[in-house]
């Protein structure tokens, strides 16, 4: 079974615009990272965000983290339509967190 | 890029045959793993494994076994599989199993598996 919730579960917007993804989930953490998958293709590690971290920014990506609503979001700035994909939270599998956990995603399209 | 090697990116057996992927990383990392992955679902754990030994095998059926010959091999062996097998097969690798120290899980492009 999943841990994280992603919402929306598809998201189209146009080039230029920003897209916000959440995700929520349901235990306790050590970590949260966002993944993106392109169709048919393996997955990118984008950000991994510690449980005593609020935000976390890399390039055009910023995450928050709200453990008290065990929630996060993944916002993409300026979006191009390369940004086109599957994103993915994923946390801790088991309180070790041996390994992870993985939302059902949100499918984004961008459209030039 | 990805620093996980997968091969082979496509595989077709029919139900008898035994197939194997393989998976090679060379980033020194001592935790492999394999997720399985169906259309538009999020991966599925499979198997962990922690220098060289199997650590978590999530309910996996026999049809599916594991081995790790060294601490940069992975491979899955595949005997007597059904179509509903038929999946992404994704291999990953991270420094060690500790979550805690912000231990990220780098993954291959996967393995496209169909089988007939």
């Amino acid at each position: 079974s999943q841990q994280g919730e992603e919402d929306p579960q598809a998201l189209s917007i146009q080039e230029g615009e920003n897209a916000t993804m959440n995700c929520s989930y349901k235990t306790s953490i050590n970590n949260l990272q966002w993944y993106r998958q392109n169709s048919g293709r393996g997955l990118v590690h984008l950000i991994l965000i510690r449980s005593n971290e609020r935000e976390k920014h890399s390039g055009r990506l910023r995450v928050t983290l709200d453990t008290s609503k065990k929630s996060s979001s993944l916002l993409i700035t300026a979006s191009r339509a390369a940004d086109t994909a599957s994103y993915f939270c994923a946390t801790d599998w088991n309180q070790a967190g041996t390994a992870l956990i993985f939302g059902k995603g949100t499918t984004l399209s961008v459209s030039s | 890029d990805t620093e996980v090697t997968q091969t082979p990116k496509h595989l077709v057996m029919g139900m008898t045959n035994k197939k194997s992927l393989k998976c090679e990383q060379h980033m020194g990392h001592r935790a492999m793993y394999w997720y399985k992955q169906k259309a538009k679902k999020p991966p599925e754990l499979m198997f962990v494994y922690s220098y060289e030994k199997l650590s978590i095998n999530e309910s996996v059926p026999s049809r599916f076994s594991p081995e790790c010959p060294n601490s940069s091999l992975l491979n899955l062996h595949l005997h007597a599989l059904q179509p509903e097998d038929s999946a992404l097969y994704l291999c990953a690798s991270s420094h060690t199993l500790d979550r805690g120290a912000g231990n990220t899980i780098y993954f291959g492009e996967g393995s496209w598996l169909t089988v007939v």
